[in-house]
């Protein structure tokens, strides 16, 4: 019964190379988020869709691109990957509406060789 | 500009003692909500509390608790005889409405020795 899943949960390819993340959740919400937290464990926000509309596009290379085929899935492709790229990439939810708590998936470690 | 600011990089205590994890926050807002997350070595962000701005009254979770001082701009957590299972990293965040884009601070390890 998870609330918000992450495939894969590691990930590990060689710069140049093409990736994507996939996230899903189950709780109804209308609004996910990827966030990035680098080696530091620093967390800063990339992306956030409502109803599969882009809402927040954080300062992020155009490489990174996010689809969300539907409410319930956002997914993360990233072209050219580069070594400082290697972090772990979170996925989150939240119901509709500010201030609300954002549910989090397990998280995905991309290592870029 | 919205920012938070977590002064503790790395705090170690020994089990059964108070720790309390210090938080800043800067806005410009009237109304904005405080969050603190929890992130255990197995890597999950874990929700603890939420606060809003108008609320300033302390929270008490069983052996967690939250002071929220807005004439300091700090949202404080303590916890109370601390286990061995309270290692992780905390971390304060603030909304400032918009589009519930959460700020976070840069996050406090707690390391807790038997």
């Amino acid at each position: 019964d998870t609330a918000v899943s992450q495939t894969p949960k590691y990930l590990v390819t060689q710069m140049g190379n093409d990736k994507s993340i996939k996230c899903e959740q189950n709780l109804g919400h209308d609004t996910m988020y990827w966030y990035k937290q680098d080696s530091k464990k620093f967390l800063k926000i990339m992306f956030s869709y409502n109803n599969k509309e882009l809402i927040i596009n954080e300062t992020v290379p155009n490489r990174f691109s996010p689809k969300s085929p539907d409410k319930a899935h956002l997914n993360l492709h990233i072209n050219s990957l580069e070594l400082g790229d290697s972090a772990v990439y979170f996925c989150a939810s939240s119901p509709t509406g500010v201030y609300n708590e954002q549910f989090f998936g397990p998280g995905t470690r991309l290592t870029v060789l | 500009a919205q920012k938070v600011t977590q002064a503790q990089t790395e705090i170690s205590v020994v089990e059964k003692e108070d720790v309390t994890l210090d938080c800043v926050y800067e806005t410009r807002d009237t109304t904005y909500y405080l969050f603190w997350y929890k992130q255990p070595p197995s890597g999950e962000l874990v929700f603890l509390i939420r606060r809003n701005s108008f609320d300033e009254q302390n929270e008490i979770s069983g052996r967690y608790s939250w002071n929220f001082q807005k004439s300091t701009s700090s949202f404080n957590f303590t916890i109370t005889a601390s286990q061995v299972v309270d290692s992780a990293v905390y971390f304060c965040a603030l909304s400032t409405g918009g589009y519930n884009k959460l700020i976070f601070g840069a996050g406090t390890r707690l390391a807790v020795h038997p």
